[in-house]
């Protein structure tokens, strides 16, 4: 089973959006909605940001979004902060008889 | 408050083996699923094991089957990952991690802080 795949590295200007995809395949994202993305700052550890597909969990900011359209899901953030940079990792559940959960690569996230 | 709370990691010869454990406060283990997730040095997270609520059922990698066992003891709040037969592959920061919701045993909503083992002659 491999990883979901997250592009390396994204960035933005401070005030502006952008939008970190994550593709799998019909044995996780496509079918399932256990889908989730954490956020990670160096030497911490990572912080759910948007669990079954969509919702925050309560103290998240709503600048925070999360989308699914078939094997692909999206995690979008408006009106960057400096505070925003850091690593995000999606996830879902799979029914992969090696694995339970699959995570994504990782994306670098750089506010400008 | 939920906390979580590693320990056991440590330096160990490959083949050699470790137990980590997970101390839990501000919840029981009857209503939630927990998992192990690791972190290689500068890389991404990696799920590796996962125990339902109560512990009826577990859950591996591949990478792990047959060489880590994932359990619970109720009556210390202690999450428990004994591994057997260590790897240079296995040297990771390990988290132990709740399910946000109980009915969910795959998106976690609480982690612990982490502890490292190192797999190294």
């Amino acid at each position: 089973q491999s990883a979901l795949t997250q592009p390396a590295s994204v960035s933005g200007s401070l005030g502006q959006s952008i939008t970190i995809s994550c593709t799998g395949t019909s044995s996780d994202i496509g079918t399932y909605q256990y889908v989730s993305w954490y956020q990670q700052h160096p030497g911490k550890a990572p912080k759910l940001m948007i669990y079954n597909v969509s919702d925050r969990p309560s103290g998240v900011s709503n600048r925070f979004s999360g989308s699914k359209s078939g094997n692909t899901a999206s995690l979008t953030i408006s009106g960057l902060q400096a505070e925003d940079e850091a690593d995000y990792y999606c996830s879902s559940y799979t029914s992969s008889s090696s694995l339970d959960v699959v995570f994504g690569g990782g994306t670098r996230l750089t506010v400008l | 408050e939920v906390q979580l709370s590693e320990s056991g990691g440590d330096l160990v010869q490959p083949g050699g083996s470790l137990r980590l454990s997970c101390a839990v406060s501000g919840f029981t283990f009857d209503n939630y699923a927990m998992s192990w997730v690791r972190q290689a040095p500068g890389k991404g997270l990696e799920w590796v094991s996962g125990i339902s609520n109560s512990g009826a059922n577990t859950y591996y990698a591949g990478s792990v089957k047959g060489r880590f066992t994932i359990s619970i003891d109720t009556s210390k709040n202690t999450l428990f990952l004994q591994m057997n037969n260590l790897r240079a592959e296995d040297t990771a920061l390990y988290f132990c991690a709740r399910a946000f919701y109980s009915g969910d045993r795959t998106q976690f909503g609480y982690w612990g802080q982490g502890t490292l083992v190192t797999v190294s002659s």
